[in-house]
């Protein structure tokens, strides 16, 4: 079946730090990808997406690149905030069949000032 | 433009007991779907609704949950009776299309603690 599969958490930075944070997932054919974001007190709201190999998908400086030769679709930003402290969920969706969006477990990143 | 509300935010029950969640999707959005996350794991699907009808509830644990969508608008998702295991924050989320590409519009979720 299909899944997601994230580093663990937390991750801590310092401000102005890079960031990386690892997804691979596991799924029949092509599917498409997805990363949400939860700031605290809020429910989830979609950062970016890609829908094909090597689509980039970017949004408020965070970029990530579907690498179908890796199954991944890690996030990256070249210098966070404390403001982009928050809960980062990969997630994807299958062509055809029921398009249920899977979901993995989530990374908290914690950025001190 | 209303997002996705969810009520009660936040539910201490004890084991045994009933709860009730509800669920509030964006206005228009046919697709509603039903997910839990358990402590520090992922988010795991529950089940998914189409208007009204039931599209795929795969993800339902057990007999003890059962969901509603009367009208197409709202729904709910009653546990009875809960055990302790059914704790955790229940996300619900509306989409208006379905497909692979679309994106999903959360609620701030309902957090279920069972005692």
């Amino acid at each position: 079946g299909n899944s997601v599969t994230q580093m663990e958490g937390p991750v801590t930075l310092s401000e102005e730090a890079f960031l990386t944070i690892n997804c691979t997932y596991t799924a029949t054919g092509y599917p498409s990808l997805f990363w949400y974001v939860q700031y605290p007190g809020e429910g989830l709201q979609l950062l970016l997406k890609a829908t094909k190999a090597d689509d980039k998908g970017s949004n408020k400086g965070f970029e990530a690149t579907y690498r179908k030769e890796t199954t991944s679709f890690h996030l990256e930003k070249g210098s966070v905030q404390v403001s982009d402290s928050a809960v980062y969920f990969c997630a994807l969706r299958r062509k055809g069949g029921s398009y249920i969006p899977t979901f993995g477990r989530g990374t908290s990143l914690i950025v001190h000032p | 433009e209303a997002g996705v509300t969810q009520f009660p935010s936040h539910s201490v029950i004890e084991k045994g007991q009933t709860v009730t969640l509800r669920c509030d999707p964006i206005s228009g959005h046919d697709n509603l779907y039903w997910y839990r996350r358990v402590m520090g794991k992922e988010i795991k699907f529950l089940l998914h609704f189409v208007k009204e009808s039931k599209q795929d509830e795969s993800g339902m644990p057990n007999n003890r949950f059962l969901a509603e969508r009367t009208g197409g608008t709202y729904s709910t998702l009653k546990v009875q009776p809960a055990e302790l295991e059914d704790s955790g924050v229940y996300f619900c989320a509306s989409s208006q299309v379905q497909g692979n590409t679309g994106e999903l519009f959360f609620g701030e979720g309902s957090r279920l603690t069972v005692l």
